[in-house]
């Protein structure tokens, strides 16, 4: 069963240095999403891509984050500096991208992060 | 942007219980996905309904879509230890985007 991929799966850093995340969604998804969420809370849209184009990217602190999807399969992730408050499950996920809202995503395993 | 709101927002039980999970929104949603999270990994895909009314059965799980798709309901019958983890409902809207309530945490005792 294909799957989402996503590493690393876990990641200590210490506050103000640069952190990078990769995900490789399911072959043929054109949609991949990355998603922030705080323990016990529901996740929170960081960024949407449509094939290597970004679609909704409101919700990112583009102060110190970055997202590329350059070939629109996979993807990387990055925080520079990291602070503090970062700390959480960053999570990966894809879809079909049929759109109209009858989609479903598929989730990787995570990268939970630990700033120090 | 359309919320959804789930409840409980906790909830332990016995073993052979059974328990229901609410997700509500005042907006209607294309699509309503379960998910159900173990503490560490990322969310599992329980189920997707799109028809206003649908039920679906998985297992002891039984997924119901509000006739005017912006309510779902999760009701596990005789629940285990196994089924023990944050419930995670998800609209989908339009252009490929996802509303996620912020979870029920279940927790199941033998």
């Amino acid at each position: 069963e294909a799957e989402v991929a996503q590493s690393p799966r876990y990641k200590i850093t210490e506050k103000s240095q640069a952190v990078a995340f990769w995900c490789d969604p399911i072959s043929g998804h054109a949609t991949l999403y990355w998603y922030r969420q705080i323990l016990g809370q529901g996740p929170e849209l960081l960024v949407q891509f449509q094939d290597e184009s970004v679609v909704d990217d409101s919700q990112l602190p583009k102060d110190r984050f970055s997202a590329e999807r350059l070939k629109g399969v996979d993807s990387t992730l990055k925080i520079q500096p990291a602070e503090l408050g970062d700390s959480a499950m960053y999570l990966c996920a894809s879809s079909l991208g049929a759109g109209g809202g009858t989609d479903t995503q598929y989730f990787g395993p995570g990268t939970r992060l630990t700033v120090l | 942007t359309q919320l959804l709101e789930q409840s409980p927002q906790f909830l332990s039980i016995q073993e052979g219980e059974n328990l229901t999970v609410y997700c509500n929104s005042s907006s209607v949603f294309s699509s309503l996905q379960w998910y159900r999270q173990e503490p560490g990994e990322g969310p599992v895909l329980l189920v997707t309904v799109v028809t206003g009314g649908e039920v679906k059965k998985l297992k002891r799980l039984t997924f119901q879509f509000g006739d005017a798709r912006k309510d779902s309901s999760l009701h596990i019958t005789a629940a285990q230890p196994g089924d023990t983890g944050l419930y995670l409902c998800a609209g989908g809207e339009s252009w490929g985007k996802f509303q996620f309530g912020a979870g029920t945490q279940v927790v199941v005792t033998p």
